[in-house]
């Protein structure tokens, strides 16, 4: 079953944008992860924002984390037409198993 | 260093029939995970082994099976395949917390 559902389920936006991507899930976390896919082939690992945590960045990558509401959020700053994928949180309930429960996705499309 | 590999890359089979996917993982890493990913779904997760023993299993029939060898590379198991069988089979390793993912394997099933 999936952990979580991603908003929107698509998402089209201009090159130079920024685009912003929410994930909700269902039970408590040690860590929640973003994943990038393109063309239906292997996942690549975006960021990994600990339970602990709040905000998190790597490059054009922000996340937000909020347990409380058991959500999360990734924001890509000054898009980039080789970001058109589809984005997936997964999220790991227990620390030492590395099971990744996934959401839905959200599928990116930036316009050139 | 090379990725995490998978052969094959695509496979076609018939109902009733068997298949065997195969995955390399990263060179270090010990634990090595299985996910479908039915197509506009999120991956679901099947296998993961640590060390050649099994740590966890998702919910998926026993038709499904896996096992790790001494130099961590991983096979999937599927007996009896069934139309919904059909998608795409990704392979993880992972040293700890953050998993890396091979290119998948396709599978059809006629």
């Amino acid at each position: 079953s999936q952990q979580g559902e991603e908003d929107p389920q698509a998402l089209s936006i201009q090159e130079g944008e920024n685009a912003t991507m929410n994930c909700s899930y269902k039970t408590s976390i040690n860590n929640l992860q973003w994943y990038r896919q393109n063309s239906g082939r292997g996942l690549v690992h975006l960021i990994l924002i600990r339970s602990n945590e709040r905000e998190k960045h790597s490059g054009r990558l922000r996340v937000t984390l909020d347990t409380s509401k058991k959500s999360s959020s990734l924001l890509i700053t000054a898009s980039r037409a080789a970001d058109t994928a589809s984005y997936f949180c997964a999220t790991v309930v227990n620390f030492g198993n590395e099971k990744l429960t996934f959401g839905t996705g959200t599928r990116l499309t930036i316009i050139p | 260093d090379a990725g995490v590999t998978q052969s094959p890359t695509h496979l076609i089979k018939t109902r009733g029939q068997h298949v065997t996917l195969r995955c390399s993982p990263i060179s270090g890493h010990k634990s090595v995970s299985w996910y479908q990913q039915v197509l506009g779904q999120g991956p679901q997760f099947i296998f993961q082994y640590y060390e050649k023993e099994e740590r966890g299993r998702g919910n998926f029939p026993d038709r499904f099976s896996a096992r790790q060898f001494p130099n961590y590379s991983s096979e999937l198991n599927v007996n009896a395949l069934l139309l919904g069988d059909s998608a795409l089979y990704l392979c993880a390793s992972s040293p700890a917390d953050t998993q890396y993912f091979g290119p998948g394997t396709r599978l059809t099933v006629l």
